[in-house]
């Protein structure tokens, strides 16, 4: 069974909203949960190294106030991509650790007309 | 940052036949990993590999660590129609971080 979950699966929000996306660790506890984005027919490229009780780590060219990152507990990390506009359209993946093996959730499409 | 370049991009096979795909890094990981996606769906791991030169097998696919820490393939035996996606290889920097290969899309014609 899924070991990480995110919600929602899918999103449509009109551009200029706010849009928060949840990541859970089912059963364990993670410290640390990863951030990722890809565009259709791409490759998953890293945002944000998600920390619990701490600020996020972002790679380098991704905007941490356009996408805030909140890690208030140990089962569960949110991205809030704010004032959202269609080029934020893309699909967005969490994974988290347990037992050294990295887990991927299901992933949360988000179209921003 | 480090890219890993995979390859083919995509591949138009016939069930049965085996398929064969790789990726090469500018830089050293010392852990790499394959992932199969489907769409709509998040990455699932199915083969990690930890040490240079080891050659793993799950089933119908293999895949081997390059001695040089800097290259890793991924094989796939008699292939069959839920073979189909997209593979990705990813290699492991510290602290669980990944960085992955642009993806190969694999179609299988029946």
């Amino acid at each position: 069974g899924a070991v990480v979950s995110q919600h929602p699966s899918r999103v449509i929000c009109k551009s200029g909203t706010s849009v928060k996306i949840e990541c859970r660790s089912l059963d364990f506890q993670a410290t640390t949960m990863f951030w990722y984005r890809q565009f259709p027919k791409q490759s998953l490229m890293l945002m944000a190294t998600s920390n619990e009780g701490s600020k996020a780590t972002y790679e380098q060219g991704v905007e941490k106030d356009k996408f805030l990152i909140n890690h208030a507990s140990l089962t569960l990390s949110t991205l809030t991509v704010t004032s959202a506009h269609p080029e934020d359209s893309s699909f967005y993946i969490c994974s988290a650790a347990i037992s050294g093996e990295l887990f991927f959730g299901e992933g949360s499409r988000l179209t921003v007309l | 940052g480090q890219q890993l370049n995979q390859s083919p991009q995509s591949m138009f096979i016939q069930e049965g036949e085996d398929v064969s795909m790789n990726c090469t890094s500018s830089s050293i990981f010392n852990t790499w990993l394959w992932y199969k996606q489907d769409p709509g769906e998040g990455p699932v791991l199915l083969i990690a590999l930890y040490k240079a030169g080891e050659l793993t097998s799950n089933g119908r696919l293999t895949a081997q660590f390059g001695i040089t820490r800097k290259d890793s393939f991924l094989n796939i035996s008699a292939s069959i129609p839920s073979d189909v996606g997209i593979y990705f290889c990813a290699g492991q920097e510290g602290a669980q971080k990944l960085v992955f290969g642009q993806g190969t899309r694999l179609t299988i014609n029946p």
